[in-house]
């Protein structure tokens, strides 16, 4: 049974940086596409950005190159950096896996099958 | 962006009865769509993948389909647990988005 398990700061003061990591049990690491999506309170989901098996990323664009994405390898697991985070970051992040399809130019990520448990992320001053 | 446009916002039903929930894509997202389930205080499950797919563990009673832009989650029966937000995601084009959201409601 696969699971991501997620951790990090809970409560932040603007300007500061968030950081988030998630560990995936069971299942394959280096076959799947891993990303971070977040939910303001009350609202839907927002994409915030992947990285592959070979460490390549893909950031939303809305977050205006704030976020850094890294992974380990070994340890199965993989960060997210969000700098210079103020109230309008508050949110609930989820870290989630997804398969890739490809073509022939290359690899994309996919659907989001697997998911942490979700951390909320306060910021106040 | 693609910008996914979820109707209706709000989705009243009873126990039983048929529901349709409908997604449409501002620009071509192929058949990389999928919608996902999600209750309060959990993370959202996977539904449907590649517009018409069933992932795994997924009762028959949901099914996706797909008019070029356009995309239907149909709930055949609604059950007491089905009452929940549904997203669509479309997959095709960075970034990722997701749509605004529908609430199935008693």
């Amino acid at each position: 049974q696969v699971q991501l398990q997620q951790w990090g700061a809970g409560l932040l003061k603007p300007s500061e940086t968030l950081s988030l990591s998630c560990t995936v049990h069971g299942g394959s690491f280096s076959e799947f596409f891993w990303s971070w999506i977040r939910q303001a309170p009350g609202q839907g989901l927002e994409w915030i950005g992947e990285i592959n098996p070979d460490g390549s990323t893909n950031y939303n664009p809305s977050l205006k190159s704030r976020a850094t994405m890294s992974l380990d390898t070994s340890k199965k697991s993989f960060s997210l950096n969000l700098h210079s985070v103020a109230a309008a970051d508050t949110a609930v992040y989820f870290c989630a896996r997804s398969p890739y399809w490809s073509d022939s130019r290359g690899y994309y990520s996919a659907y989001f099958d697997r998911w942490g448990q979700g951390s909320l992320v306060t910021v106040s001053s | 962006e693609t910008v996914m446009t979820q109707s209706p916002v709000t989705l009243s039903a009873s126990p039983g009865e048929r529901a349709t929930l409908s997604c449409r894509a501002s620009q071509s997202v192929s058949s990389n769509l999928a919608w996902y389930q999600q209750k309060p205080g959990q993370a959202p499950r996977l539904l449907i993948y590649s517009a018409s797919s069933r992932a795994t563990g997924i009762p028959a009673r949901f099914s996706g389909s797909r008019s070029e832009t356009e995309f239907t989650l149909t709930i055949s029966s609604l059950q007491s647990e089905d009452f929940a937000v549904y997203y669509c995601q479309q997959y095709n084009n960075w970034p990722r988005t997701f749509g605004q959201g529908t609430k199935v409601e008693i």
